[in-house]
């Protein structure tokens, strides 16, 4: 069974500046996708990026990016120009490509921004 | 926009009672799931659905059924409340893998926190 560990349960930034949140992952599987998502408190779960993993480049959206090293199982978020509204908590997620849409999650990072 | 909605934010129920949970998506999705989610435990998927009336078990189904009559709702039943039941309920839907109509990207409703006393 795949695993998926966040290793960081807390992590702080000052506002403007860039944070890397980890993830590494579990499988013998060699086509999946990873996922990033976002919790903000007493708010909806929302999609922040996705990656295929056959895809060699990294995911981009606006501020937010990902390191995805395959070989090393490891697919790390990094935000830049950090702002307020980014303090939330964040998911890392596999989904294995062989069965349904199941998702498997870390145990979550909780990313406060300082002003 | 996709909307995932749950029948309450916030519920209390007492130990033995059975808990209905509601979840309804307008995106005509064919997929539906159940997650609990615990602090340092993530999420973890208690059962899902593929098509109405078609459920299968998640990783942490024990104490749990589910019901999904029409495709757009999808329900979590606790037939006798527990203690250790006590969590936050999060349902999600999501289209086929493949599917035509865009990503498979999971929709998440905004939760239901439930305290069983």
């Amino acid at each position: 069974a795949q695993t998926v560990t966040q290793s960081q349960p807390e992590m702080s930034v000052q506002e403007a500046e860039t944070v890397t949140l980890s993830c590494t992952y579990d499988t013998s599987e060699s086509d999946y996708y990873l996922f990033w998502y976002k919790q903000p408190p007493s708010r909806q779960m929302i999609l922040v990026i996705r990656q295929e993993a056959y895809k060699q480049q990294n995911a981009t959206e606006n501020r937010f990016s990902v390191n995805f090293q395959k070989a090393a199982k490891s697919f790390s978020l990094k935000i830049s120009d950090s702002q307020l509204g980014d303090a939330a908590m964040y998911f890392c997620a596999y989904r294995s490509m062989e069965y349904g849409n199941k998702l498997v999650f870390g145990a979550g990072t909780i990313l406060r921004v300082k002003s | 926009d996709v909307k995932v909605t749950q029948s309450s934010r916030y519920l209390v129920k007492r130990t033995g009672e059975k808990v209905f949970l509601e979840c309804v998506q307008d995106m005509d999705h064919e997929n539906m799931f159940w997650y609990r989610q615990d602090p340092g435990l993530g999420l973890r998927l208690i059962y899902f659905s593929y098509d109405v009336k078609m459920k299968e078990k998640g990783d942490i189904p024990e104490g749990y059924s589910v019901s999904r009559e029409k495709k757009e709702r999808f329900s979590l039943i606790l037939e006798s409340a527990s203690t250790n039941q006590t969590s936050m309920y999060l349902c999600a839907s999501s289209t086929l893998a493949g599917s035509h109509r865009g990503t498979d990207t999971q929709y998440f409703g905004p939760g239901t926190r439930l305290t069983v006393l």
